[in-house]
């Protein structure tokens, strides 16, 4: 099984500041990465796949990067509306799916 | 618009069965595989299940294999999750998404399941 873990568990972050979240698996996955957002009461939203590709809708400020093992989810300039718990999901393994831990991005 | 919309939780004590129901619109179902996933309050999304397109294949996370039954009705594009053998453990709301190779793209508000 492919273990997906997530750093740093909780990251408090000024408005306007950048963000980076990273993303670690137990083995190489690939680019086969996807990034969601979650806000408090709400299901999941889709915000990266493929590593680095934005989902559409999803605005400029959110990036993707990585391979293999290390990925990284930067947001450019935190927004009030960005704070949630984000996730990274393996897609290597299709169709067994592994979620990482989740990273809490909260305001400082 | 893509829309997926569970149904069927409920409180049931330990042992207990329940058929969860997803309902989907808004794109071709029977072209697309589908997964259910699970978060426990308070915690992380674990992958619970998912079927092939025409649900030739069904696959399963260790933690449910034996006690859940996933099916799909393309005529009516719902999924369906038949919860057996429930444990406390299961408490949890149910999401179901469409899946792709890359990416889970939409997914339904959730159903919210008590074993107690």
């Amino acid at each position: 099984e492919i273990v997906m873990t997530q750093s740093p568990a909780t990251l408090s972050v000024s408005p306007g500041d950048r963000a980076t979240l990273s993303c670690r698996a137990s083995q190489s996955v690939s680019s086969n990465v996807a990034w969601y957002q979650q806000k408090p009461g709400q299901a999941p939203r889709l915000l990266i796949y493929g590593a680095s590709t934005r989902a559409t809708g999803i605005p400029a400020r959110f990036s993707g990067s990585g391979s293999g093992t290390e990925f990284t989810l930067t947001i450019s300039s935190l927004q009030s509306e960005d704070i949630a718990v984000y996730y990274c999901q393996q897609f290597n393994n299709w169709p067994i799916f592994t979620f990482g831990p989740g990273t809490k991005v909260d305001l400082k | 618009e893509v829309q997926l919309l569970e149904s069927g939780g409920g409180l049931v004590q330990p042992g207990g069965s329940l058929r969860l129901s997803c309902a989907a619109s808004g794109f071709t179902f029977s072209n697309h595989a589908i997964s259910w996933v699970r978060q426990a309050p308070g915690k992380g999304l674990e992958w619970v299940s998912s079927i092939s397109t025409f649900g030739h294949f069904t696959y399963y996370a260790d933690s449910v294999k034996g006690r859940f039954t996933i099916s799909r009705d393309d005529s009516k594009s719902t999924l369906h999750l038949q919860l057996s053998s429930l444990r406390v453990e299961d408490t949890a709301v149910y999401y179901c998404a469409k899946t792709t190779y890359y990416d889970w793209d939409s997914w339904g508000q959730g159903t919210l399941v008590t074993v107690s």
